[in-house]
């Protein structure tokens, strides 16, 4: 079965330690996401990815990091210097990240998130 | 700027009862618009999406939504709730950005369905 696969599915971390999240996908898509969804806020973009070997900043990128080394991998990094990091953490992947002018957007299709909790 | 708004944070309907949930969007150019559903501690998974093609659009679970330009709309309708159906939705409009497209999310609706 294709599909996107986040671990862990909770993670705990004390404060002032970088955390790693991964996410993986087999459905061959070009374009990688992460969210963050708070209560009451819905999803706010970090980064994104439309072709390997790049990414680019989205709404609040601060304090967190990403690499997309391979096609399927779309890693995200927690550093210390994220002000508030508890939060439930969604990784999503389109098929297309470049697409020309006049050509609909695709749908994105959702991992199962991994909620980290910093204390 | 793009933006979207879900009128209603929490909506409660009896089983077998009208699902209506509510989208309102702003765009500057044709919009393409989506609903998704998430069930708690999951991930979303797509309903429906409106990509310009007939304006209304119907989805998975007996969901559907139609696309209004002069209202700048795009409601959630089901005829009858069933249980299953309590969930939180969201709905999302697409940004051009450079070559690419990025999805503005409202802030969701969390739909209770009452026996």
């Amino acid at each position: 079965d294709g599909g996107i696969t986040q671990s862990p599915k909770y993670l705990f971390r004390k404060e002032g330690q970088n955390v790693t999240l991964s996410c993986e996908q087999n459905l061959n898509h070009d374009a990688m996401y992460w969210y963050r969804q708070d209560p009451g806020q819905g999803l706010r973009l970090i980064y994104y990815s439309q072709i390997v070997n790049d990414f680019q900043k989205g709404d609040i990128a601060e304090g967190y990091s990403v690499s997309r080394e391979k096609k399927e991998s779309f890693p995200l990094t927690v550093t210390s210097a994220q002000k508030n990091p508890t939060a439930f953490y969604l990784c999503a992947s389109s098929i297309r990240g470049v697409i020309p002018p006049g050509q609909p957007a695709y749908e994105q299709y959702f991992g199962p998130g991994t909620r980290l909790t910093v204390t | 700027a793009q933006s979207v708004t879900q009128l209603g944070s929490h909506v409660s309907v009896s089983e077998g009862a009208l699902v209506l949930l509510r989208c309102n969007y702003s765009s500057s150019v044709p919009p393409y618009l989506f609903w998704y559903v998430q069930y708690p501690n999951q991930g979303l998974q797509l309903l429906l999406k409106y990509t310009s093609a007939a304006t209304l659009v119907k989805g998975i679970n007996g969901f559907e939504a139609e696309f209004k330009k002069s209202e700048t709309s795009f409601h959630l309708t089901k005829p009858s709730a069933h249980m299953s159906d309590a969930a939180e939705y969201f709905c999302a409009v697409t940004v051009r950005v450079g070559g690419t497209y990025k999805y503005i999310f409202g802030t969701g609706t969390r739909l209770k369905v009452l026996a």
